[in-house]
């Protein structure tokens, strides 16, 4: 069975301090994984994607994931969290069906 | 260019009554896909549109939820006998299909905010 499971449905980060929002999959085919972003009172906008051509992803605002498949976790980082950085954040697994994360909603604190 | 649209960006109605939400995709997107998003809850899947191809209507809750797609247009949502339950933020998305190339990535309408009193 297809599914996605993102650990910490919120987490709390000081500004400057490392962002790790974890997600992992459980896929029969090989996956395509998407993080996206959902900034309050707004819809929802690609990060960043894997698509088998590279392990480690880098997406927009600073942002990157690694594919480990033997992990089976597409978790998303960034070295240095800023204010904006706050919204919540939804892994995507594509495989045999479209999957989202339950989402995980990153605070971050001056 | 434009990005998906949705309309109206927000609903209020009572219980019992029919409401019907609609999405413009991107021009050129033949895959289209509808989200319910509950308050405080992740991503529900709906229905999925591609092409000509008959829908994937695995996600619709009950038979008071369909959905239809003109060609590889506009999308309407429509959701009879409305429940308290029915209200959440209903989400739209196009993308460019995997069989056919491209990105893959969906790009998300701003959504219809549906309150059931």
């Amino acid at each position: 069975a297809q599914s996605v499971t993102q650990l910490g449905s919120h987490v709390s980060v000081s500004e400057g301090a490392l962002v790790l929002l974890r997600c992992n999959y459980s896929s029969s085919v090989p996956p395509y994984l998407f993080w996206y972003v959902q900034y309050p009172n707004q819809g929802l906008q690609l990060l960043l994607k894997y698509t088998s051509a590279a392990t480690l992803v880098k997406g927009i605002n600073g942002f990157e994931a690694e594919f480990k498949k033997s992990e089976t976790s597409f978790h998303l980082t960034k070295p240095s969290a800023h204010m904006s950085d706050a919204a919540e954040y939804f892994c995507d697994l594509d495989g045999t069906a479209l999957i989202f994360g339950k989402g995980t909603t990153l605070s971050v604190s001056s | 260019g434009a990005g998906v649209s949705q309309s109206p960006s927000n609903k209020v109605t009572e219980k019992g009554k029919d409401v019907e939400l609609r999405c413009d995709p991107i021009s050129g997107h033949t895959a289209l896909y509808w989200y319910r998003q509950r308050l405080g809850q992740g991503l529900e899947f709906l229905i999925y549109f591609q092409g000509n191809s008959a829908p994937d209507k695995s996600g619709l809750p009950s038979d008071r939820f369909s959905a239809e797609r003109t060609g590889e247009s506009v999308s309407t949502l429509t959701i009879q006998r409305t429940q308290q339950e029915d209200s959440a933020v209903y989400l739209c998305a196009s993308s460019v299909p995997r069989e056919r190339g491209g990105l893959y990535e969906q790009y998300f309408g701003p959504g219809t905010r549906l309150t059931v009193t």
